[in-house]
């Protein structure tokens, strides 16, 4: 069965300090992937997605940036954390080709302080 | 801007009564996904929805596709504590590998 990970589940950073949030799935080849973020109370903001490695499509331009170094490997990135950066971060996968369920991660909540 | 929109924001409703949430594009949807969030929890998928005018029930939920597949609804009879939380409709337009969420309904219900 398929699983997806991310660590780490909570994280307290100053502003200005870098990030990176990782993300994993197993059990599936060649997924595709997706970065969301949900401010308290909000809907979800898709930030990046990917349909392969090295592949990043970007739907907001924002200080934050993604790598797919792996297959079913996802990073989120920032070299300066800005303070509405803080929020719920969601990662989820769906198989490729038309696949219908994306699933979710358990998130990463991030305070930026 | 926001191509998916979606009301209420909230809703609060007695235990028993009706529940309904209400989705709607600038954009035809190629289909439509609906997800519920516990609070504290991730989105967790419910169903999906691809042909105009489709209805679709899982017992108490029914979820409705508009025929121009630019709206869609869920819709809860006799609501229960247990359907507390967030739902969320997820539009895909085209097969561009991305859906564009609703804002949610948080749904919270009295015993």
């Amino acid at each position: 069965s398929q699983t997806i990970h991310q660590w780490p589940a909570t994280l307290v950073q100053p502003v200005g300090s870098p990030l990176s949030l990782e993300c994993t799935v197993e059990g599936t080849s060649n997924p595709n992937l997706y970065w969301y973020r949900q401010a308290a109370g909000r809907g979800l903001q898709l930030l990046f997605y990917s349909v392969g490695i090295g592949q990043i499509s970007s739907e907001v331009p924002q200080n934050l940036s993604a790598s797919r170094p792996q297959d079913r490997q996802f990073i989120l990135s920032s070299k300066k954390l800005l303070l509405s950066d803080s929020g719920f971060y969601l990662c989820a996968w769906r198989l490729a080709g038309g696949g219908r369920t994306q699933y979710f991660g358990p998130g990463t909540r991030l305070l930026v302080l | 801007g926001q191509q998916v929109m979606q009301i209420p924001q909230y809703q609060h409703v007695q235990e028993g009564e009706d529940f309904t949430t209400y989705c709607n594009s600038s954009t035809t949807l190629s289909n439509i996904q609906w997800y519920k969030q516990r609070p504290g929890g991730h989105p967790v998928f419910l169903i999906q929805l691809v042909k105009s005018g489709e209805v679709k029930k899982q017992k108490r939920l029914t979820f409705q596709f508009g025929e121009a597949k630019k709206n869609s609804s869920l819709h809860i009879t006799a609501t229960q504590t247990t359907d507390v939380g967030t739902y969320f409709c997820a539009g895909e337009m085209g097969n561009f590998n991305k859906f564009y969420f609703g804002s949610g309904t948080k749904l919270n219900v009295k015993p």
